[in-house]
C-alpha cells in the first residue's frame, strides 16, 4: 500500500492563480518530499522538508508539514500553463524505503 | 555530474516472454537504487529497492525480481510476461535521505 495520499486527486485552475495541494501519510518519516512529473517522463524533484521543519519556500512553491496531524501541503503561486503536471508527495524512512502518493494533476488554463 | 540511464524507452512483448530492465548511475558511488511502476494515470508503486549489492528489498511479491550485479546498475526481470506486467517503469537512485532522480521510464506493453 502506498504510504503517501494526495487530496485532490485533480485540481483545475485559471493561470494565475493559487493551486493547494495536500497530502497524508501513515508512519513516522525522516523527510517528506514534492516531485512533479509532465505526462510521459521520469519525476523531477520540487521540494524536500525534514521532519523537524514546519515550512519550507523555493520560488512560488510554499510547502507545509505538520508532523502531529501527518500531513503536508504543497502551494504553487501565480500558476503558469508550465505548472501543468502531476505533483506527488513521498516520505521516507529509516530504512531509505522511498515511497509515493497517488498524486494530484493540475491542469493550469490560460 | 550524476546521470542515471534507463532503457529501452518502449517495449512492446508478448505475454508469457522474458523481460530485462536495465538501470544505471553514473556519477556517484553506494547509490539507493529504486524500481517503481506506474499504471496509467496513477501513482507510484514500489517494486524494489536496494542500499547495496545484492541487497534487495521486495514490496510486491509479484511476477518480477530484481537484481543489482553492479554498485551502479539495477536490473528488473521477469520470466514470463503477463498482461497485468504493462505499465510506465521508473528507476531512480539516491544518496541518503535526500533527494530522488529518476530515469527517463520504460513504457511496457504485454500483448
Amino acid at each position: 500500500s502506498q504510504q503517501g495520499e494526495e487530496d485532490p486527486q485533480a485540481l483545475s485552475i485559471q493561470e494565475g492563480e493559487n493551486a493547494t495541494m495536500n497530502c497524508s501519510y501513515k508512519t513516522s518519516i525522516n523527510n517528506l518530499q514534492w516531485y512533479r512529473q509532465n505526462s510521459g517522463r521520469g519525476l523531477v524533484h520540487l521540494i524536500l522538508i525534514r521532519s523537524n521543519e514546519r515550512e519550507k519556500h523555493s520560488g512560488r512553491l510554499r510547502v507545509t508539514l505538520d508532523t502531529s496531524k501527518k500531513s503536508s501541503s504543497l502551494l504553487i503561486t501565480a500558476s503558469r500553463a508550465a505548472d501543468t503536471a502531476s505533483y506527488f508527495c513521498a516520505t521516507d524512512a529509516s530504512d531509505y524505503k522511498l515511497s509515493f502518493g497517488a498524486g494530484t494533476t493540475v491542469t493550469v488554463r490560460a | 555530474s550524476q546521470t542515471i540511464h534507463q532503457w529501452p524507452a518502449t517495449l512492446v512483448q508478448p505475454v508469457g516472454s522474458p523481460l530485462s530492465l536495465e538501470c544505471t548511475v553514473e556519477g556517484t558511488s553506494n547509490p539507493n537504487l529504486y524500481w517503481y511502476r506506474q499504471a496509467a494515470g496513477r501513482g507510484l508503486q514500489l517494486l524494489f529497492y536496494s542500499v547495496g549489492i545484492g541487497q534487495i528489498s521486495s514490496e510486491v511479491p509479484q511476477n518480477l525480481s530484481a537484481s543489482r550485479p553492479q554498485d551502479r546498475q539495477f536490473i528488473l526481470s521477469s520470466k514470463k510476461l503477463l498482461l497485468s506486467d504493462s505499465g510506465f517503469y521508473l528507476c531512480a537512485w539516491t544518496r541518503g535521505n535526500t533527494e530522488a532522480f529518476f530515469g527517463q521510464g520504460t513504457r511496457l506493453t504485454v500483448v
